[in-house]
Formats: C-alpha cells, structure tokens, sequence
C-alpha cells in the first residue's frame, strides 16, 4: 500500500494565483482531513469529509474549498492565493471506527509570494 | 475557545536520559488524548487515551492521562538519537476533530 500520497512537494505561487493540491488513499478510510502546519505552530484543520460526497469547514477553512468525489481523492483548492496561506500542508486519513488514528501524507510546502 | 498546551517547547539532552513532556488541554467535548511523533515529515500515531490512571506503553515510550487535572505525560526512558523529534499531543473532540498542541521539539545528543 502506498497509504496517503500528496502532490506536489513543493510549490510557488504569486499573489492571486490558484491551485489545487492533491491527495490520494488506497487504504479505503472514510475518513480524511486536511491540515496547516505554520512554524512553530500545531496542526490546523482545514476540511475534512466523513465520506464521498460529504465535506465539512475545519478551523480555519477561509479561503479554500475541497470536493470528496471519491472514496480515494481528496483534493484541496486554494483560489486566489494570498502570503498567509504560505504553510505546509498536510492530508490524513482515517478508518471509520478509528478518527484518532490519522495516517498523514509526507505534505506539500507552499511558498506565497 | 478549545486549546492544548505542551511544554517544553523544546528539549535537549544526552542519549539515555530520561524525559518527560507535558500536554494539558481544555477541550469541550473531550472524547480521547492523542501523541503522535512528527520526524521530517509526516506525523505518525504513538497512543490514544481515554481514561485516567491507566499507563499505555510502548517499548521505551509510555504516555498517561489525568482527566481531573486535564494534563497526560509522554516519558520516553533511555532516549536514543533516533528518538530525535517534535512530539505532538492532540485532543479529540465530539466532531472528528482533532485539536492540536504546537508540539515538543526533542532533541537527543549522542
């Protein structure tokens, strides 16, 4: 198994400018997640989705959108780029029984400029 | 506002001593306490707890909670380098949402 796969690694953006962030699972959770991580700082929760067709906001979702087409794909939209989202990203899934256990992706840092 | 706090921010010591991290949390809704351990990338699952007084252990890793006092600990006895790591607490709450603390940046010199 591959788990959960992020892409890109890593990724400049100017001002304005949009994109999306992918990520895949091949261990068939229900559950996935994104997050935020800035510098010296814990995880933030972007979205999540408890399953395919259903997303919910985390923390701190202003600014991005997701979709939950698939039991595997869960990718992360950022429009309009602006410095703040300037962070490393980071996507987890979960087994339904299990929402404490998270397998995360490797993340994908991304540069505002 | 939901928060969790770990200290120390940092640590340093030598390869086998014994360390102690602290998380303490208010939390609505509390339903378990996480540790995971973030090397360079990604973090990665150590212990769920959920009642208070009961030790869980892994190998040289053991973790418990206080659910009175709102606080669980992480020791980590006869640290090796590879223990080298920023350890995280977070807390599950009622919705699937975990929230996190900023983590404990261990270091371990040989």
């Amino acid at each position: 198994n591959a788990g959960v796969t992020q892409t890109p690694k890593f990724r400049i953006l100017k001002i304005g400018q949009s994109m999306t962030l992918q990520c895949a699972q091949d261990m068939n959770h229900n559950y996935m997640y994104w997050y935020r991580q800035d510098p010296g700082m814990g995880l933030k929760l972007i979205y999540y989705s408890v399953g395919a067709g259903i997303t919910d906001k985390g923390e701190v979702p202003n600014g991005y959108n997701v979709s939950r087409s698939t039991t595997e794909d869960f990718p992360l939209r950022l429009e309009l780029a602006a410095p703040s989202q300037t962070s490393v990203y980071f996507c987890a899934s979960s087994a339904g029984g299990k929402p404490y256990e998270q397998y995360f992706g490797p993340g994908t840092r991304l540069t505002v400029t | 506002e939901d928060k969790v706090v770990q200290s120390p921010l940092s640590l340093v010591v030598h390869e086998g001593d014994t360390v102690t991290l602290n998380c303490s949390y208010e939390v609505t809704n509390f339903r378990s306490l996480l540790w995971y351990k973030q090397e360079k990338k990604a973090p990665t699952f150590l212990f769920m707890l959920t009642s208070s007084g009961i030790e869980k252990k892994s190998g040289r890793l053991s973790s418990i909670l206080d659910k009175k006092e709102l606080f669980s600990i992480l020791n980590i006895t006869a640290t090796q380098t590879g223990d080298s790591a920023v350890y995280l607490c977070a807390v599950e709450s009622s919705n699937y949402q975990l929230i996190w603390g900023a983590g404990t940046k261990l270091i371990i010199k040989p």
